[in-house]
């Protein structure tokens, strides 16, 4: 089935740890995201990517980074700079195809922790 | 400035009523699209409905319909008939810009329903 699959689902990391989430999409979407959900709130753009070798920063980028190898794999490290890191990550994509609303899908989410 | 409002943070619905979750919005565009998302406990996001800025009608998919007051820069999720189902969190976001086929969207904090039998 086609579709986001993002993994790990759930994620421990030291503090002064690196860590990446994966996010790998078979849709063959142009576009791809990263949000940021804390609790009680709704979601932040992190970074975001419209074609491979290409992102650009969102609304919360630091200590953050990302890479666009390929056309399917969008993977997320969070860095020992990210001082709050505690959170659920989504990733996401879109076509190009922007005349019918659903046109950005979601992947099921990773739930970061801070130990 | 807040371009996506939802002030209501929780909302009681009992099962099979109708029960209307508000979303207001800013944006200076006149080019913008408006959504709403269902996430369930589970986490995962799902999309529900859409709203173009131009469109005429207001969006209807099943039981959920969007009650869209371009004057009032309102996009209010109207759910009928209520199902045990529906008790999730209930997001409205909004995308800018023109049909250019990047979707960045802003989102609302979020109104969590709970549907009562």
């Amino acid at each position: 089935d086609g579709g986001i699959t993002q993994s790990p689902k759930y994620l421990f990391r030291k503090e002064g740890q690196n860590v990446t989430l994966s996010c790998e999409q078979n849709l063959n979407h142009d576009a791809m995201y990263w949000y940021r959900q804390d609790p009680g709130q709704g979601l932040r753009l992190i970074y975001y990517s419209q074609i491979v070798n290409d992102f650009q920063k969102g609304d919360i980028a630091e200590g953050y980074s990302v890479s666009r190898e390929k056309k399917e794999s969008f993977p997320l490290t969070v860095t020992s700079a990210q001082k709050n890191p505690t959170a659920f990550y989504l990733c996401a994509s879109s076509i190009r195809d922007t005349f019918s609303g659903n046109t950005i899908y979601f992947g099921e989410g990773s739930w970061l922790t801070v130990v | 400035a807040q371009k996506i409002t939802q002030t209501q943070p929780g909302m009681f619905v009992q099962e099979k009523e109708a029960v209307t979750l508000d979303c207001t919005y800013d944006t200076s565009d006149p080019s913008y699209g408006l959504f709403w998302y269902k996430q369930p406990s589970s986490g995962e996001m799902i999309f529900l409905i859409y709203q173009g800025s131009y469109d005429q009608q207001n969006a209807t998919e099943g039981r959920y319909s969007l009650n869209f007051q371009k004057a009032r820069k309102s996009a209010n999720l109207v759910i009928s008939a209520s199902q045990l189902g529906d008790s999730a969190m209930y997001f409205c976001a909004m995308r800018e810009g023109g049909n250019t086929g990047f979707q960045k969207l802003v989102f609302g904090t979020g109104t969590r329903l709970l549907v009562s039998p």
